[in-house]
């Protein structure tokens, strides 16, 4: 286990909702990155906050936004949910040392369907 | 830009090797390697930094050629346990440090 925690597990919404999710990042980690998986790809970067603002962004819409804490806790926020938008949202949590790779541990993951 | 895994899928019977190869077409500042089987999350194995270095985990190990912007994952001796996707994460420099491209995944099963 790698002390990253997400919520909730699994959620199920309709078309045009609102979605919130939520990461705990693992104790001494500054940094969380967001990702989408849909079922048989690869993660796909949705953004990073570092110190409480984005770092990067992957090529998703301004309705995909998110926050980070002063815990270093990190919420993704969807709005106007879409068919598409159904997959596995997973945070990685990481620590920036300058210099040096930065390596992400995932938590379990919170399973968004949307109907 | 997201970097190209090989082969897409692969079966090995318990002991063989396997390798996995992954390529980019822009410049790299690191390579990471994670496996994820059905329904968890990815599990982190190794990272390379550019440098041409190789590491080793167990029996798995890694090698990342900066020149050609290609890593490579060793799998020896395979257990069944190696089952799973494995994903390469490429990041870049500069601004983009950090954000990780992975590709789709090679598929590995090992049989008893």
């Amino acid at each position: 286990e790698t002390g990253v925690t997400q919520s909730p597990t699994h959620l199920i919404k309709t078309r045009g909702q609102q979605v919130t999710l939520r990461c705990s990042s693992q104790s001494g980690h500054n940094t969380v990155s967001w990702y989408q998986q849909a079922l048989g790809q690869g993660p796909q970067f949705i953004f990073q906050y570092y110190r409480e603002e984005e770092n990067g962004r992957g090529n998703f819409p301004p309705r995909f936004s998110g926050l980070q804490f002063p815990n270093y806790s990190s919420e993704l926020n969807v709005n106007a949910l879409e068919l598409d938008d159904s997959a596995l949202y997973l945070c990685a949590s990481s620590s920036r040392l300058a210099g040096d790779g930065e390596t992400q541990y995932f938590g379990p993951g919170t399973r968004l369907l949307v109907l | 830009q997201q970097p190209v895994q090989s082969p897409q899928a692969v079966i090995l019977r318990e002991g063989e090797d396997a390798v996995i190869n992954c390529s980019s077409s822009k410049a790299l500042y690191s390579v990471h390697w994670y496996r994820q089987k059905h329904g968890e999350a990815p599990v982190f194995l190794m990272i390379l930094l550019k440098g041409g270095e190789q590491k080793g985990h167990e029996k798995i190990s890694a090698s990342f050629n900066e020149k050609k912007q290609q890593s490579s994952l060793y799998l020896t001796a395979s257990q069944l346990s190696y089952s799973g996707t494995y994903f390469c994460g490429t990041e870049g420099g500069g601004g983009s440090q950090g954000n990780l491209i992975f590709g789709k995944g090679t598929k590995l099963s090992v049989k008893p």
